[in-house]
């Protein structure tokens, strides 16, 4: 079975902080990605990443970056935290094949006061 | 652009059947995945398609039509641990190979 590990399953921290939140996979995937989950939202890319040192963006990049120094790890750094960016924060990965879906960790639920 | 769209919610009773419509408009179209969200939970996969056609798993049932862009969930015999999220997911084509473009997702609620 497939294994994403996200370092923490709740997250609290202060304003202008910055936050590192860490996801490890298991499976040798070369695709991982961030999301961010919010109520009537839905999913949102935030970063993905298809190789070490390799970035993209997504559809909500502003005030995210993003560091893959190994295949098994991607990490999502926000640089100075702001309230509007609590929420539920998920990472997956998944392989190049098509028809392989993508596999999610249990989630960060990150609060900024 | 993308757009993903699927009902914000729906209901139904214990033992019933059940459809989940998902329409999509996307540049390029390399498959249609599902997938079911319980509360508090990570997404778990439920099926995938990317020709056109039903797919039957057990209960779980889904459809494609390429040409209509248009795909469905059926869940039949429904149980009280079917109520969750239900996410329709595309995966695209090209320089966006691996993402894939989420609708927001459709609430179902089973009652007993």
């Amino acid at each position: 079975d497939v294994k994403v590990t996200q370092s923490s399953r709740y997250l609290v921290k202060r304003t202008g902080e910055k936050v590192f939140l860490e996801c490890v996979q298991d499976m040798d995937h070369e695709n991982m990605f961030w999301y961010r989950q919010d109520p009537g939202l839905g999913l949102r890319l935030i970063y993905f990443s298809y190789d070490v040192k390799m970035k993209e963006k997504g559809d909500i990049p502003e005030g995210y970056s993003v560091s893959r120094e190994k295949k098994e790890r991607f990490s999502l750094i926000l640089e100075s935290a702001s309230t509007n960016q609590t929420s539920m924060y998920l990472c997956a990965s998944s392989s190049l094949q098509a028809n392989q879906p993508q596999h999610f960790g249990d989630g960060t639920r990150l609060s900024i006061l | 652009g993308q757009n993903i769209d699927q009902p914000t919610e729906m209901t139904a009773t214990e033992g019933a059947i059940v459809q989940i419509n998902c329409t999509y408009q996307t540049s390029g179209f390399n498959g249609l995945f599902w997938y079911q969200q319980h509360a508090g939970e990570a997404p778990t996969f439920l099926s995938y398609n990317v020709l056109d056609g039903l797919e039957e798993k057990g209960r779980f049932s889904s459809f494609l039509s390429r040409s209509k862009g248009y795909s469905y969930l059926l869940l039949k015999e429904l149980q009280m641990k079917d109520s969750a999220s239900y996410l329709c997911a595309v995966k695209g084509r090209g320089s966006t190979l691996g993402r894939l473009y989420f609708g927001r997702g459709t609430q179902l609620t089973v009652w007993p």
